[in-house]
């Protein structure tokens, strides 16, 4: 069954440190999105991405945070400066199409730890 | 601000119980409804999709009622397998495809 992959599983990173989660979703899907969970909280949209741009952000998605696809098959979330409420985990879902009844398939996610 | 709200639970429930979860969505644009499934520390997974008529997938029955923004999950003849967090999740096509998720209802099947 093909699936979305993120790497690392694990992160830690010091405060004010730059981390780049990284993300292969799969491979004929177009529309790709970053969530975060914050421990014990809900999970969280950040950002949808479609055709090289960004469609939407959430208000968490910052100047801190940037989204690139910076080839065919990787998708990435920058955090440039980490604070420690960054800590969360970090999912990455991608979709063939956009909307309707679709299935969002998540990666296993990636755990950030700002110290 | 659109919110999905649900009782965090826990629900403990033996095996073989009937057990409903309900959720409701401020959002009245929101145009798809999804129940997921997510297990401790992991990824959410798609249980089922949620139709306006009702649908049923073996166990699993879900209901939606637009008029009062309400959405359930039925599971009966619960199983030890089926303990996780069930997460109540709408989709609103004009804001990006964002999914946007309640809390979670935290359900754990005992022996």
């Amino acid at each position: 069954e093909p699936e979305v992959t993120q790497t690392p599983s694990h992160q830690v990173t010091q405060m004010g440190q730059e981390v780049i989660l990284r993300c292969v979703p799969i491979s004929n899907h177009l529309y790709f999105y970053w969530y975060r969970q914050i421990l014990g909280q809900k999970v969280e949209f950040l950002v949808s991405f479609y055709n090289n741009e960004i469609s939407e952000k959430s208000e968490i998605f910052d100047d801190q945070f940037s989204v690139e696809r910076p080839d065919g098959s990787n998708f990435t979330l920058k955090i440039r400066s980490t604070k420690l409420e960054d800590s969360a985990m970090y999912f990455c879902a991608s979709t063939e199409v956009p909307g309707g009844n679709t299935e969002a398939f998540f990666g296993q996610g990636t755990r950030l730890t700002v110290v | 601000r659109k919110e999905v709200e649900q009782d965090p639970g826990p629900f403990n429930v033996p095996e073989g119980a009937t057990v409903a979860f309900n959720c409701t969505y401020s959002n009245s644009a929101s145009q798809s409804f999804f129940w997921y499934r997510q297990d401790c520390r992991k990824e959410p997974k798609l249980l089922m999709s949620v139709y306006s008529s009702g649908n049923e997938d073996g166990r699993f029955t879900a209901q939606l009622n637009r008029a009062s923004q309400y959405i359930s999950l039925l599971i009966r003849d619960s199983k030890l397998s089926d303990s996780a967090t069930y997460l109540c999740v709408v989709n609103d096509r004009n804001a990006g495809n964002m999914l946007t998720f309640g809390g979670g209802t935290r359900l754990m099947v005992k022996p």
